[in-house]
C-alpha cells in the first residue's frame, strides 16, 4: 500500500518551454501533496505544499508563476515548470501524505528534468 | 526553527560490520520522526516512524531508536544491499511538513 507515482521519470526541453510533471498518489486519498526539488548530493529542498481544491502554499524563494501547481483531485496533483531554463535543471519529487497517526509522507520515484 | 542534523555525512562499512548513524533534532512539539531510504535517481523509501521517546521500531538488518535530542538508525550486519543514502526527517504537531536532515550516504563494502 501507499504508492506514489510520477510521470515523466525524465523529460527533456527546451529554454523558454513549460513542462507538466504529474503526482498520484494510487491506493489511497491524499488530501495534501508536497513538491520537493533536489540537487545533486542534497537533501531534498521542500519547493510547496498542495492542498486538494485550495492555492498552494509555496516556500520562501520558490516563485509562484514559475512553479504551477494544482490539486484537482484526492489523488492527483500536477507541478509545471513554465518558460524553463538550464538552471531549472534539477530531480523534482513528490510525496502524499498519508492519513495515519503520523502522517507519513510517502514518495513518487522523482522526475530529472534537463533544460537545453 | 526546525533543525534536524545527520552524521555521519558518509559511512562505509565492509560487509557484516555493524554501525549506527545519528540523527539529532530540534522539532517544536514532535509528532514524528521518519527514516527514509533513497537510492540514487530515485525517490525516498519510508522506512520508520517514530513518536515517543523509547521507541524503537525493527525491520530486517534495520533498527531505529528515538531519544529526547536524537534518533539512532542501527545496522546490524549489514550488505552491499543496504548501501544507500539515509535520510531522517522531522515533523511538528499540526502541520503536515517535513524537516529533513542532509542524509548519511552508506557504502557497505563486499
Amino acid at each position: 500500500g501507499a504508492v506514489v507515482s510520477q510521470h515523466p521519470s525524465r523529460v527533456i526541453c527546451k529554454s523558454g518551454t513549460s513542462v507538466k510533471i504529474e503526482c498520484r498518489s494510487l491506493d489511497f486519498q491524499a488530501t495534501t501533496m508536497f513538491w520537493y526539488r533536489q540537487f545533486p548530493k542534497q537533501s531534498l529542498m521542500l519547493m510547496a505544499t498542495s492542498n486538494e481544491g485550495s492555492k498552494a502554499t509555496y516556500e520562501q524563494g520558490v516563485e509562484k508563476d514559475k512553479f504551477l501547481i494544482n490539486h484537482a483531485s484526492l489523488t492527483l496533483s500536477t507541478l509545471t515548470v513554465t518558460s524553463a531554463h538550464p538552471e531549472d535543471s534539477s530531480f523534482y519529487i513528490c510525496s502524499a501524505g498519508h492519513r495515519g497517526p503520523g502522517n507519513e509522507q510517502y514518495f513518487g520515484p522523482g522526475t530529472r528534468l534537463t533544460v537545453t | 526553527e526546525d533543525q534536524v542534523t545527520q552524521s555521519p555525512e558518509a559511512l562505509r562499512l565492509q560487509e557484516g560490520e555493524s554501525s549506527s548513524l545519528n540523527c539529532s533534532y530540534t522539532v517544536s512539539g514532535l509528532r514524528g520522526l521518519f527514516w527514509y531510504r533513497q537510492d540514487p535517481g530515485k525517490g525516498p523509501e519510508f522506512l520508520f516512524t517514530l513518536y515517543s521517546a523509547g521507541e524503537e521500531k525493527e525491520k530486517e538488518r534495520l533498527k531505529a531508536t528515538l531519544t529526547k535530542k536524537e534518533s539512532f538508525l542501527h545496522i546490524t550486519a549489514p550488505k552491499p544491499e543496504d548501501s544507500a543514502t539515509y535520510l531522517c526527517a522531522g515533523g511538528p504537531f499540526g502541520n503536515e511538513k517535513l524537516t529533513f536532515g542532509t542524509g548519511t550516504r552508506l557504502t557497505i563494502i563486499p
